[in-house]
């Protein structure tokens, strides 16, 4: 079945380094991918998506490329600020036609001042 | 656009009672998922709705788990006899169509501890 792989964390950095949370995924087909984010008490919500190989998804200042030839889709950001603190999920949905979302085990960023 | 709400925020059961969760979709959306998560997952897959149709469960779904969505408006998730091992955060989320890049409105969840 489908499945999702995300870097471990936490991820620790301070305000204004550079953020990479890898993520691989296991799909047939050509699946959609997704990047939620949780902040701390709140649910979970879109931070940006993708539907086709090479595209990029893009918000807040956060990246991520669809790699069809890696099957990744590593979540980017060029500064991260202390409000970015929470934890990332990635998702795919739609790989071998299943309308189920599968999501990895997330990745808490922690910005710290 | 209210959001999904999810009611009650914290349940707190002694094992062997049975316990009920609602979910309050976003107004038309015709997709309602429910997922567990516990500390450190990703949420897991239960079950979903389309409209009023239960169309698929997870395989690891223990039959004390039921869940219904009548009239295609909210959703209960019902759990029997609890155990320990049902200790989690329930999830519900929603979605407007049923293309595959959709995004989902969660809800805050409720956390259910089984004593």
């Amino acid at each position: 079945g489908d499945s999702v792989t995300q870097m471990e964390g936490p991820v620790t950095l301070s305000e204004e380094a550079f953020l990479t949370i890898n993520c691989t995924y296991t799909a047939t087909g050509y699946p959609s991918l997704f990047w939620y984010v949780q902040y701390p008490g709140e649910g979970l919500q879109l931070l940006l998506k993708a539907t086709k190989a090479d595209d990029k998804g893009s918000n807040k200042g956060f990246e991520a490329t669809y790699r069809k030839e890696t099957t990744s889709f590593h979540l980017e950001k060029g500064s991260v600020q202390v409000s970015d603190s929470a934890v990332y999920f990635c998702a795919l949905i739609g790989g071998g036609g299943s309308y189920i979302p599968t999501f990895g085990r997330g990745t808490s960023l922690i910005v710290h001042p | 656009d209210t959001g999904v709400s999810q009611n009650p925020r914290h349940k707190i059961t002694k094992r062997g009672q049975n316990v009920t969760f609602r979910c309050d979709p976003i107004s038309e959306h015709n997709r309602l998922y429910w997922y567990r998560q516990t500390l450190g997952q990703g949420p897991e897959f239960l079950t979903y709705f389309q409209n009023e149709a239960q169309l698929e469960k997870s395989r690891l779904l223990s039959d004390r788990f039921s869940a219904e969505r009548p009239k295609g408006s909210f959703s209960t998730l019902e759990i029997q006899r609890t155990e320990q091992g049902d200790s989690a955060m329930y999830l519900c989320a929603s979605s407007k169509t049923t293309a595959t890049n959709e995004k989902l409105f969660f809800g805050s969840g409720t956390q259910l501890s089984v004593l």
